[in-house]
């Protein structure tokens, strides 16, 4: 299957820095890239959807200007969590597909922890 | 009422048996049907994927989909100790990509 890479796999950062997350497709051209969160024994929560060139659309509840989404090219988006704090630690994962009716594919997630 | 319901388990089930994993979902246009793993602490891998009414299989794994009962489900076949693990279910819309996630299903197989 297709290959998205996720790095940092985890990071560890004091509140109120800032933490940026990498997600690349390697193999394929990622129209959409999608950033879930996943606290401990809960499922997916969709953050936002990122499409390249435009601006990321945010779930609800989801602060857009504490959570900067950028993806700049076909392979890469990036995920900033600014002022990080506590609440915040968490499972991250991207996800990407190519076409409107792709499965989905996982970076390997990134475990953050906000002390 | 969620929009992808999945029983919380843990199932347990025999090593060698089947396993049988439920979903169901809200959206009746909902379009493509996923099922993936989850190990603690590692991203979902994606083990099956069904569009169509009826019974996929790959190896071990069936996915059945019944689009008039809203209701997709996963088999595993002679389950292994190493097929312990949250089974998502996953469902998108269609005509665009957003994909729903159930809370997913622990599976638990004994030795």
């Amino acid at each position: 299957g297709a290959v998205v890479s996720q790095h940092p796999s985890w990071v560890i950062c004091k509140s109120g820095t800032s933490v940026k997350i990498e997600c690349r497709s390697l193999d394929f051209q990622a129209t959409t890239m999608f950033w879930y969160r996943q606290f401990p024994k809960q499922s997916l929560m969709l953050m936002a959807t990122s499409n390249e060139g435009s601006k990321a659309t945010y779930e609800q509840g989801v602060e857009k200007d504490k959570f900067l989404i950028n993806h700049a090219s076909l392979t890469l988006s990036t995920l900033t969590v600014t002022s990080a704090h506590p609440e915040d630690s968490s499972f991250y994962i991207c996800s990407a597909s190519s076409s409107s009716n792709e499965k989905l594919f996982f970076g390997s997630g990134t475990q953050l922890s906000v002390l | 009422q969620k929009e992808v319901e999945q029983n919380s388990g843990p199932l347990s089930v025999p090593e060698g048996a089947i396993a049988s994993l439920n979903c169901t979902y809200s959206d009746r246009g909902s379009q493509s049907f996923f099922w993936y793993r989850q190990y603690s602490g590692k991203s979902p891998e994606l083990i099956m994927f069904i569009y169509s009414n009826g019974d996929k299989e790959d190896g071990r794994f069936t996915a059945q989909l019944n689009k008039a009962s809203q209701y997709v489900s996963l088999l595993i076949r002679d389950s292994q100790p190493s097929d312990s693990a949250t089974y998502l279910c996953a469902v998108q819309p269609g005509g665009y990509q957003k994909v729903t996630f159930g809370t997913g299903t622990k599976l638990q197989v004994i030795p």
